[in-house]
């Protein structure tokens, strides 16, 4: 059973839009919520956190909204730039567990120009 | 301020073989886990150390074990290797055990069993 799905395998945006990336979890102990971005055989890049007090957490052009009755929170990249194609990872961890991460499976961005 | 160092970065073996793959973390950071990226199951948790002694486990055989030492940097070895065991090694540090704190990752080891 997957605690955190991101079900958008893909998405493509225009150049200096919005992107928003999605994620959904199931386990109410998760407590921080992560968002990395990744580039094939590479390990992922940190972009922004979240801890489950807030429900929302800015820096630069991301920002990260979180609602904890439905489980669910969002990436938001405005503007989006060709650079920004990757595939960004949601990550969860639990209280009492740690530095143990929960990942989706991930979305592919895809910025055109 | 280095990142976190995994080595080596490529490698190679024959099935039934062992591996080890080292981990530097980043200065400072005393927490150190591990995860396997494949394409059919993504990014799983491996395990995790802290100040030497494991904290978590993911669920992987008992093949996978790992340990760390008492500068913080961390092995962990995959014994009797199958080919599903091919796949990218991520290292990963965090200044404390405790959730909350921005965990970062290394470049990866490359593994592929033939």
């Amino acid at each position: 059973d997957q605690q955190v799905k991101q079900n958008s395998p893909s998405l493509s945006v225009q150049e200096g839009r919005i992107s928003i990336l999605n994620c959904d979890y199931t386990n109410s102990m998760f407590d921080y919520f992560l968002w990395y971005k990744k580039y094939p055989a590479e390990g992922p890049t940190f972009l922004i956190s979240i801890s489950s007090i807030k429900d929302k957490n800015e820096d630069g052009r991301f920002t990260v909204f979180l609602n904890k009755s439905a489980k669910h929170l969002s990436l938001h990249i405005v503007p989006s730039q060709p650079g920004d194609s990757a595939v960004y990872f949601c990550a969860a961890s639990a209280i009492r567990a740690g530095n143990m991460l929960t990942f989706g499976g991930g979305t592919r961005l895809m910025v055109k120009p | 301020k280095a990142g976190v160092t995994q080595t080596p970065r490529y490698l190679i073996k024959t099935r039934g073989q062992q591996v080890t793959l080292s981990c530097s973390p980043i200065s400072g950071h005393r927490s150190v886990s591990w995860y396997q990226q494949t394409p059919g199951q993504g990014l799983q948790f491996l395990f995790e150390y802290f100040s030497e002694t494991q904290r978590n486990k993911g669920n992987f055989p008992g093949r996978f074990s790992g340990r760390q030492f008492s500068n913080s940097r961390s092995e962990m070895n995959v014994s009797t290797l199958e080919l599903g065991d091919s796949a990218l090694y991520l290292c990963a540090s965090s200044q404390t055990g405790k959730s909350g704190n921005t965990i970062y990752f290394g470049e990866g080891s490359w593994l592929t069993v033939v």
